[in-house]
């Protein structure tokens, strides 16, 4: 099963505006991370974040790691229409190989 | 060379078909990875190699079959496949001590 849950499903918003996105987890972590992926491409890694870190930035990204609730949120700030994708979060198993993707959010930024 | 390639980019099959994914890296990642990923549906981990031995196999049909004939090359052999198995098929590499996979472009997989 899966381990992360995001979201919303599904976020419209205008260009210039902010988008944010949730994730929860289930199991301990040594890091997190979120992921983009434009319609039927490969995946890109937008950013990481360790479970000793609260916040980090990346450009026009913010993410923030609350690890009391075992959730995480990425901030895209100044929307693109270029944004427009699916985003998912990411937790590698410890000790494995296996990384639990969440179900995803599908963005669409409207020009 | 910081990427990860696939071929071919689409392939139609039909369910006697043999086929096979190609998958690339000339990174010196020494963790290679299959998934299926199904629309609006996040990625699911079929195989893992590592230093191309077989470290993983999540309960995959035999009907799909991996093969890591070094450590930059990744093959998806397909055979006997049913229209459910349409999918994109991703590859995915990861470094030695790191915690970031590098994903290729995909190969769009439809079975009639």
């Amino acid at each position: 099963s899966q381990q992360g849950e995001e979201d919303p499903q599904a976020l419209s918003i205008q260009e210039g505006e902010n988008a944010t996105m949730n994730c929860s987890y289930k199991t301990s972590i040594n890091n997190l991370q979120w992921y983009r992926q434009n319609s039927g491409r490969g995946l890109v890694h937008l950013i990481l974040i360790r479970s000793n870190e609260r916040e980090k930035h990346s450009g026009r990204l913010r993410v923030t790691l609350d690890t009391s609730k075992k959730s995480s949120s990425l901030l895209i700030t100044a929307s693109r229409a270029a944004d427009t994708a699916s985003y998912f979060c990411a937790t590698p198993l410890t000790g494995g190989f296996k990384t639990i993707f969440g179900a995803g959010t599908r963005l669409f930024v409207k020009a | 060379d910081t990427e990860v390639t696939q071929t071919p980019k689409h392939l139609v099959m039909g369910m006697t078909n043999k086929k096979s994914l190609k998958c690339e890296q000339h990174m010196g990642h020494r963790a290679m990875y299959w998934y299926k990923q199904k629309a609006k549906k996040p990625p699911e981990l079929m195989f893992v190699y590592s230093y191309e031995k077989l470290s993983i196999n999540e309960s995959v049909p035999s009907r799909f079959s991996p093969e890591c004939p070094n450590s930059s090359l990744l093959n998806l052999h397909l055979h006997a496949l049913q229209p459910e198995d349409s999918a994109l098929y991703l590859c995915a590499s990861h470094p030695t001590g790191g915690d970031t996979q590098y994903f290729g472009p995909g190969t769009r997989l439809t079975v009639l």
